[in-house]
């Protein structure tokens, strides 16, 4: 069975510091990998994913994340975070043929100091 | 491109009372998802609908919850009667399928506050 482990509900890093999200999966097969965004009283947003091919994967924002297989982890990373980067980001792992079925993470609260 | 409706924004009830949520998703997806995302938790899925089938609905509590959608767009989510624990946000989703893998695009989210 798939699941998500994100590691830390809440990382606070100061304006224009390097931004690190954690993420373990757990997958019986090679697994399909997200990272979405939602900021304050909105739904969520895709960030990036992963399916197959080149491992270091670029996304929205300035954001990416690269899968290393060896240590089962998918963690985001932007070299310099901005204030509007405050929001709550949440890693998830798809299982289905097409992998519509997303198992998601708990959530990392990002807060960014000025 | 109009993105994934829903409606009300913001629910206050009494617990027992019943509540009805709705969503449109973004024309032309096929497949509609319902979540529930508990504060501080992530979205969990509730139901899946592919055109106006149920392809998963194995996470519904189904003695309180009941889904729709009736002509393969819009759908409603209802509770009834609502619990305290019901208090959550009600997130609806609509996808399309990019190469093998779908993309999931989500609505505001309805926020459900039981009393």
């Amino acid at each position: 069975a798939q699941s998500v482990t994100q590691l830390g509900s809440h990382v606070s890093v100061s304006e224009g510091a390097l931004v690190l999200l954690r993420c373990n999966y757990s997958s019986s097969v090679p697994p399909y990998l997200f990272w979405y965004v939602q900021y304050p009283n909105q739904g969520l947003q895709l960030l990036l994913k992963y399916t197959t091919g080149a491992t270091l994967v670029k996304g929205i924002n300035g954001f990416e994340a690269e899968f290393k297989k060896s240590e089962t982890s998918f963690h985001l990373t932007k070299p310099s975070a901005h204030m509007s980067d405050a929001a709550e980001y949440f890693c998830a792992v798809a299982r289905g043929s097409s992998a519509s079925k997303i198992i998601f993470g708990s959530g990392t609260r990002l807060s960014i100091r000025p | 491109e109009a993105g994934v409706a829903q409606s009300p924004r913001y629910k206050i009830i009494e617990k027992r009372q019943s509540v009805a949520f709705w969503c449109n998703p973004i024309s032309g997806h096929a497949t509609l998802y319902w979540y529930q995302q508990i504060l501080g938790q992530g979205p969990k899925l509730l139901i899946q609908f592919q055109n106006n089938g149920v392809v998963d609905d194995s996470q519904l509590p189904k003695d309180r919850f009941s889904a729709e959608r009736l002509k393969g767009v819009d759908s409603t989510l209802k509770i009834q009667p609502a619990k305290l624990e019901d208090s959550a946000v009600y997130l609806c989703a609509s996808s399309l399928v990019s190469g093998t893998v779908e993309t999931q695009y989500f609505g505001p989210g309805t926020r459900l506050l039981v009393l």
